[in-house]
């Protein structure tokens, strides 16, 4: 069983819709949430970096954190086609060591 | 301000063959990392510089992979002799201390 389980997708939603992309995990011991966007061809694009439990709020994007279900959520509002790409969740026991997810691809349709 | 990065964007090689990868952080971050993801897999930790010590180095796939980080800038990892299943992406990233990884656009191998 993998430690970070994601939906591979894809996942295709309108323009202006709420993306709603989802990470399980088993090790109760990770403490650091991350998100990350790719675009292909392209490095990771750190997104939001959450520390242990709660939600974090950046312009469109929510980072949620549920530890007792050992669940994250990344939450995108008024999606456009820009946003198209895979995201990627990680988390880490001590911040240093990342152990990610493998990826969801979304497309937003103009 | 400079993001990582990484220099070839993608090497094409033989079986056998050595190649070298070289990754340039963020100024002034000391924690450097190697991650590698390989076709349809996620991507995966392999080693941790703090300056020029490696920390942590548990996601190394075998002796035939050196990293080095002289002097604790720019960074370099080698394989030698390359395999098949070496192929993939190989990204660098690098933090200030005990935050935020920001990643390089990655070094595309491919061994055939």
């Amino acid at each position: 069983q993998k430690e970070v389980e994601q939906d591979p997708g894809p996942l295709s939603v309108p323009e202006g819709a709420i993306v709603s992309l989802n990470c399980t995990y088993s090790n109760s011991a990770f403490q650091y949430f991350m998100w990350y966007r790719q675009y292909s061809r392209k490095g990771p694009e750190l997104l939001m970096y959450t520390y242990s439990s709660g939600n974090k709020e950046d312009g469109r994007f929510t980072a949620q954190v549920d530890k007792s279900s050992k669940y994250i959520s990344l939450f995108i509002r008024d999606s456009q086609p820009s946003d198209s790409a895979t995201y990627l969740c990680a988390m880490s026991v001590s911040s240093y060591k990342l152990i990610f997810g493998s990826g969801t691809r979304l497309l937003v349709r103009p | 301000e400079a993001g990582v990065t990484q220099f070839p964007s993608h090497s094409v090689i033989e079986k056998g063959q050595t190649v070298t990868l070289r990754c340039d952080p963020i100024s002034g971050h000391d924690n450097l990392y190697w991650y590698r993801r390989v076709m349809g897999k996620e991507i995966k930790f392999l080693l941790h510089f703090v300056k020029e010590s490696k920390q942590d180095e548990s996601g190394m796939p075998n002796n035939r992979f050196l990293a080095e980080r002289t002097g604790g800038t720019y960074s370099t990892l080698k394989v030698q002799p390359a395999e098949l299943e070496d192929s993939g992406v190989y990204f660098c990233a690098s933090s200030l201390g005990k935050h935020e990884q920001y990643f390089g656009p990655g070094t595309r191998l491919t061994v055939t």
